[in-house]
């Protein structure tokens, strides 16, 4: 059974449109994630939620917008995409905030 | 503030012969220290962490690493590389204000030639 489960895994869209990209655990976890993995590999949190509330909001773009529905969800909604979005986003949880980090395999998101 | 510096991009080594994966942290406070490892196309797997018990960690797949304050390190190793362990490491420390935050450091590609 998949504990973090991202999709899709590959999304392929032109400039300017609307895309969301979905998360869910199965492993009963309190705390979930956002990261973005740049070109070089470098990764970067975005967003967290603890039991639905926000928690992180690093400086992401307001184009961006997380929505936690339930505790075992957090997805991520992405406005008037731009080619600098193009990047891996990899969904997260964690029992609590201080417990170490279970992460789903990633959506490779491609802007043309 | 908290950073981490993975002194080697890459990391070349022959099968069966030992693994050192260099991590130096900068931390205000006593840090959180993890490793973990991405493999092709993979999600990110711990592969272990620090928390201020035993300065020495063993994690899984034969890893371990050592927390050594004096020299602000977190140096990965195994003794005996497996062509398995061909992926890519990142050291990681936890942010400030126990938020959940990770600080990743810009990771190490490991290469295990047969």
């Amino acid at each position: 059974d998949t504990a973090v489960s991202q999709t899709p895994k590959y999304l392929v869209t032109q400039m300017g449109n609307d895309k969301s990209i979905k998360c869910e655990q199965n492993l009963g976890h309190d705390t979930m994630y956002w990261y973005k993995q740049d070109s070089k590999k470098f990764l970067k949190i975005m967003f967290s939620y603890n039991n639905k509330e926000l928690i992180i909001n690093e400086t992401v773009p307001n184009r961006f917008s997380p929505k936690s529905p339930d505790k075992a969800h957090l997805n991520l909604h992405i406005n008037s995409l731009e080619l600098g979005d193009s990047a891996v986003y990899f969904c997260a949880s964690s029992q609590e905030m201080d417990q170490p980090q279970h992460f789903g395999d990633g959506t490779r998101l491609s802007i043309l | 503030a908290q950073s981490v510096t993975q002194l080697d991009s890459h990391v070349s080594v022959s099968e069966g012969t030992p693994v050192l994966l260099r991590c130096n942290y900068s931390s205000s406070y006593s840090p959180s220290l993890f490793w973990y490892v991405q493999h092709p196309n993979k999600g990110l797997q711990l592969l272990l962490k620090y928390t201020s018990a035993a300065t020495l960690v063993k994690g899984i797949n034969g890893f371990e690493a050592e927390f050594k304050k004096s020299e602000t390190s977190f140096h990965l190793t195994k003794p005996s590389a497996h062509m398995s362990d061909a992926a890519e490491y990142f050291c990681v420390v936890s942010g400030s204000s126990n938020t959940g935050k990770l600080i990743f450091g810009q990771g190490t590609t490991l290469q295990v030639k047969p």
